[in-house]
């Protein structure tokens, strides 16, 4: 079992370029989740899916977008990119029960 | 809305110290759990404690939920360098098993 798995690693953009990242996950699990974590701010949630074909918005979901087409990927996608989206985020899937597996991060730097 | 301070924001102590890490809230949570995330790495789960006035142990950490499920402080005994890392509870934030997560501990084991 790979767990929670997130590409890229690192990215680095210039303003207004879009991206997108994935996460994927193998263990099944109906709930995933998009976190941004920025030093002295914690872990927000930026959207988050209950199962495959659904999104929905969390804490802080302006400037992204995703989507749920299969059970195991949870895209990320930033259409216009701001260095305010400059972060680590973290993606991370869990059971009905249980906590939340997380990803390694992706490190993104928005220029 | 419902939020978790946790303190102290930051913690250095030598190897061999005790130290005790607190995550309180003016609301009820059903549950709370315990993150640790190590540098450049995503949260790992330590435990959840669902019981008012639970204690669970895990080696030299030791969770206790407090009696009003307000609070909740997790104590580690004889602190290794392998300890350092940031520390996060979170609990239940509404439906849909979404999670309100601290502001984190981060702790630094000198050895």
């Amino acid at each position: 079992n790979a767990g929670v798995t997130q590409t890229p690693k690192f990215r680095v953009l210039k303003t207004g370029q879009s991206m997108t990242l994935l996460c994927a996950q193998d263990m099944n699990h109906e709930y995933m989740y998009w976190y941004r974590q920025d030093p002295g701010m914690g872990l927000r949630l930026i959207h988050y899916s209950v199962g495959e074909g659904t999104t929905a918005k969390g804490e802080v979901p302006d400037g992204y977008n995703v989507s749920r087409l299969k059970k195991q990927n949870f895209l990320l996608g930033l259409e216009s990119a701001a260095p305010s989206q400059t972060s680590v985020y973290f993606c991370a899937s869990k059971l009905s029960w249980g906590g939340q597996f997380f990803g390694p991060g992706t490190r993104l730097t928005v220029l | 809305t419902q939020l978790l301070e946790q303190s102290p924001q930051f913690l250095s102590i030598q190897e061999g110290e005790n130290l005790t890490v607190y995550c309180n809230s003016s609301s009820v949570f059903s549950s709370l759990q315990w993150y640790r995330q190590e540098p450049g790495e995503g949260p790992v789960l330590l435990v959840t404690v669902v019981t008012g006035g639970e204690v669970k142990k895990l080696k030299r950490l030791t969770f206790q939920f407090g009696d009003a499920r307000k609070d909740s402080s997790l104590h580690i005994t004889a602190a290794q360098p392998g300890d350092t890392g940031l520390y996060l509870c979170a609990g239940p934030g509404g439906a849909t098993n979404k999670l309100i997560f601290g502001t984190g501990t981060l702790l630094a084991v000198q050895p």
